[in-house]
């Protein structure tokens, strides 16, 4: 099975910056990722698909970058709102769907 | 508009029983597979059940196979999750969320609903 795993646990950034993210897959699973973000009490929501496309009403400040077993969100200039969890999802042709731990992003 | 409604929560003794509904609307419900994914106290999303469109295509996390069993309706347009031997740890929030057309992102999700297991 594979895992995702996600770096770092929490990051801390100040508005306005950028925020980099990453997701490592344990063996290669071409572009079959996608980023969620997740606030407190709320369901996740959808951010990037296809390792790069954003889901319909993301923000154009959100984007997904890698292939393989390397993957990447950024946030470039971050807002108060952005303050949530985000998580990698793999999915292939069939289950099961793997999620990374999660990487809290705190505004300064 | 698009959305799922989780319901059938709430707190059971170890080794009972619970039955999690999922109703959908705004949508063509058949065209769609369906997951169930958790989330315990803190912690993070946890994959747990699938079900193709048809129902003919069904998967399950290892931490719960032949414990919980999902189908579905098309005719009325919802997914249940049958839980039995209920553990400790499978105390979550359960969301029903559906994959996209052409591919197995999660697009639409419930507000979920909670499950305590506890004595």
């Amino acid at each position: 099975e594979i895992v995702m795993t996600q770096s770092p646990a929490t990051l801390s950034v100040s508005p306005g910056e950028r925020a980099t993210l990453s997701c490592r897959a344990s063996q290669s699973v071409s572009s079959n990722v996608a980023w969620y973000q997740q606030k407190p009490g709320q369901a996740p929501r959808l951010l990037i698909y296809g390792a790069s496309t954003r889901a319909t009403g993301i923000p154009a400040r959100f984007s997904g970058s890698g292939s393989g077993t390397q993957f990447t969100l950024t946030i470039s200039s971050l807002q108060s709102e952005d303050s949530a969890v985000y998580y990698c999802q793999h999915y292939d042709n069939r289950p099961p769907r793997t999620f990374g731990g999660g990487t809290k992003v705190e505004v300064k | 508009q698009v959305q799922l409604v989780e319901s059938g929560g709430g707190l059971v003794k170890p080794g009972g029983s619970l039955r999690l509904s999922c109703a959908a609307s705004g949508f063509r419900f058949s065209d769609y597979d369906v997951s169930w994914i958790r989330q315990a106290p803190g912690k993070g999303l946890e994959w747990v059940s699938y079900i193709s469109g048809s129902g003919k295509s069904i998967y399950y996390a290892d931490s719960v196979k032949g414990r919980f069993t999902i189908s579905r309706d098309n005719a009325k347009n919802s997914v249940s999750l049958q839980m039995n031997s209920l553990r400790v740890e499978d105390t979550a929030v359960y969301f029903c969320a559906r994959e996209r057309d052409f591919d197995a992102a999660f697009d639409i999700w419930g507000q979920g609903t909670r499950v305590t297991i506890s004595s």
